[in-house]
């Protein structure tokens, strides 16, 4: 068990630009999870999956966010033309069974300038 | 729906004085609820969860939360708090059928020497 990794962990970007970012799960967890979580906030949820499919998504999420786990393994969160709003920390999480204990990744921090 | 409440966005006790983190939660079937820590630019780590076995739950480093249905509260406590607690905490709650958590704001804790 190696736990849940992110990559990057940060990532500077200028406004408009597309960014992606990569979370591998604890190998046997099938839920997977996309948090975000700006200073002095707790996470904020943004999108799940149980293997490959996308079985939530906060209606905060905007229609330049997208988020893929196309073999229910790793997953992938791409933002389309970035704005400064979309500064944060991005947290991805597993878990082996719903509503269990959720393992947090180290979070992939974004600034756009 | 879901919801929680950390009352006091900063606590500060003095090192060996007891640690008292609030937390309140809102839930229209019987919640899962966990407190996590978070270090300076890391991920969160579990604390402790509550599933609905005891209601008192012993978790890592000495802490351990009370589950009170009747005040819907979960409060963290530590008898005797070390440099090292010093963090920011976030209570959480997770509606068994449901995927996401969903956090509180936090709390930072300081310890004085």
């Amino acid at each position: 068990d190696t736990g849940v990794s992110q990559d990057p962990r940060h990532k500077i970007t200028k406004r408009g630009q597309n960014v992606t970012f990569r979370c591998d799960p604890i190998s046997e967890h099938n839920r997977l999870y996309w948090y975000r979580q700006t200073l002095g906030q707790g996470p904020e949820f943004l999108t799940y999956f149980q293997n490959e499919a996308q079985l939530e998504k906060s209606r905060l999420l905007s229609d330049r966010f997208s988020a893929e786990r196309p073999k229910g393994s790793f997953s992938t969160l791409e933002i389309q033309r970035t704005e400064q709003g979309d500064s944060a920390m991005y947290l991805c999480a597993s878990s082996l069974l719903q509503g269990d204990t959720q393992y947090f990744g180290p979070g992939t921090r974004l600034t756009v300038l | 729906a879901q919801s929680v409440t950390q009352l006091g966005s900063h606590v500060s006790v003095s090192e060996g004085a007891l640690v008292l983190l609030r937390c309140n939660y809102s839930s229209s079937v019987p919640p899962y609820l966990f407190w996590y820590v978070q270090y300076p630019n890391q991920g969160l780590q579990l604390l402790l969860k509550y599933t609905s076995a005891a209601t008192l739950v012993k978790g890592i480093n000495g802490f351990e939360a009370e589950f009170k249905k009747s005040e819907t509260s979960f409060h963290l406590t530590k008898p005797s708090a070390h440099m090292s607690d010093a963090a920011e905490y976030f209570c959480a709650v997770n509606m068994r059928n449901a995927g996401k958590s969903t956090f509180g704001d936090g709390t930072t804790l300081t310890v004085k020497p």
